[in-house]
Order: structure tokens, then sequence, then C-alpha cells
């Protein structure tokens, strides 16, 4: 699997969109990029993924470049609860192993 | 759905005792993942199944800790002897794998083992 490059941690403001980078320029044709998060004491949740398009859900939205080397995670309006660490993991297309980095830890401040 | 379950949540044991955590995944996934997390290592794949058979155990540490799945509704992880390293939560995960990739985990809330 292709690893993964995040900042070690991140503030926002509550309230304001939150960008979350992701370099994976090793990333190959196959491989999805996946996002989940860690609230204090809780397993990992996820978030969304996506494959070469931008992706949006109820959570979150997706951009991925278009060379595919890095995304970025936007949580449109932070809130408090989103303060957690944030994982941003790369797996092949029937690759069923994830494998976590340190992830970024994003604080939400008032 | 009620999710994936682990249990115990919290577990507390003196150093040489077994210790056996559970889990029974999502109804209907076919691959269940054992994670142990600590403040050093992060979070570390041990082992997973697929439909009900263990794929890889490379993450295993050693030969005190062993994994089963009888069943497509119950797996176990055993620590036998403990050892005060072991401390850590261990998380089991449960996804639907298959063709067609995009596949994520649902994660359990975790059991927090502490050996004394």
């Amino acid at each position: 699997d292709a690893k993964t490059t995040q900042p070690t941690s991140m503030d926002c403001a509550e309230g304001r969109a939150a960008n979350l980078p992701c370099n994976h320029s090793t990333i190959s044709g196959n491989e999805y990029v996946y996002w989940y998060r860690q609230i204090h004491s809780q397993g990992p949740q996820y978030i969304i993924h996506g494959l070469k398009n931008n992706e949006t859900n109820e959570m979150a939205s997706l951009i991925i470049t278009e060379d595919r080397k890095s995304s970025t995670l936007i949580l449109p309006h932070a809130t408090l609860r989103d303060t957690a660490v944030y994982y941003c993991i790369v797996r092949g297309y029937n690759f069923n192993k994830f494998y976590f980095g340190s992830g970024t830890k994003l604080n939400v401040k008032p | 759905d009620a999710g994936v379950i682990q249990s115990p949540r919290h577990e507390v044991t003196e150093m040489g005792q077994e210790v056996t955590l559970r889990c029974k995944p999502i109804s209907g996934h076919n691959s269940l993942f054992w994670y142990r997390q600590t403040m050093m290592r992060g979070l570390e794949l041990l082992i997973y199944f697929n439909n009900n058979v263990p794929i890889d155990d490379s993450g295993m540490p050693e030969d005190r800790f062993s994994a089963k799945m009888p069943n497509a509704s119950f797996s176990t992880l055993k620590i036998q002897p403990s050892e005060p390293r072991d401390s850590a939560v261990y998380f089991c995960a449960s996804s639907l794998v298959g063709t067609g990739g995009g596949y994520g985990y649902t994660f359990g809330s975790g059991t927090r083992l502490t050996v004394v």
C-alpha cells in the first residue's frame, strides 16, 4: 500500500471549514484514498473514501488532485465535536488491510 | 444494527494470567480484524479473517497471542500468559469485502487491557 504523509496537528476555529491535507505521492492507479477519524478513546470512524473523483457525503468532502498524489478532507463547518485524530489511508482495490499512520490531530477551538 | 460489539470494555489482570477478548462482528460482514493501539506504536493490525479463515497473522506479536473465529458471528483474541507490555486498547473491526473495492471498516468500542 502507498504511504501517506499528514501534518501532525492542526487548529481550526469553530464554525469554519477545516481542510486536512494528505500526501500519497506513490499511490497506484487502483488504490483508493480513505479517511477515518478517532475521537478520544473511541474506535476509528469511517468518514469518506474516493478513487479519483471528488466525493461528498453528510460528514465531509474529499478533494483528490488530478494526479492523485494528494488529497484534502474538508469539514465544511467544524464543531467542537470534530476534535479528533484524522487518518488518511491508501488501500488497494481488493486488498483488505488498512494500515493506520500517525494521523493529524485536529483541534477545533471556540 | 448494534454495530461491532466487544467485551469486556475494561480488563485488569495480573501478569501471567490468561486474557480473552471477545468480538461480535456486524451480521453479514465477511471480514474481521483485530487491532491494538498504544501511545508508542499507534494502531497496529494484529490479524484478520475472511469468511472465518485467518488470512494474515503477521502482526501477531508472539506466540502468546492467538485468535480464533469459530463462526461468522464471534471471534476471540487470547493472550496467555499476559505481560505488562500487552497493556493497550484492543479494537475489533468488521467489513464486507468483495469485488468492487471501496469497503470501509466498522470498529467496535475497544477493550482497554491493563496488565499489572
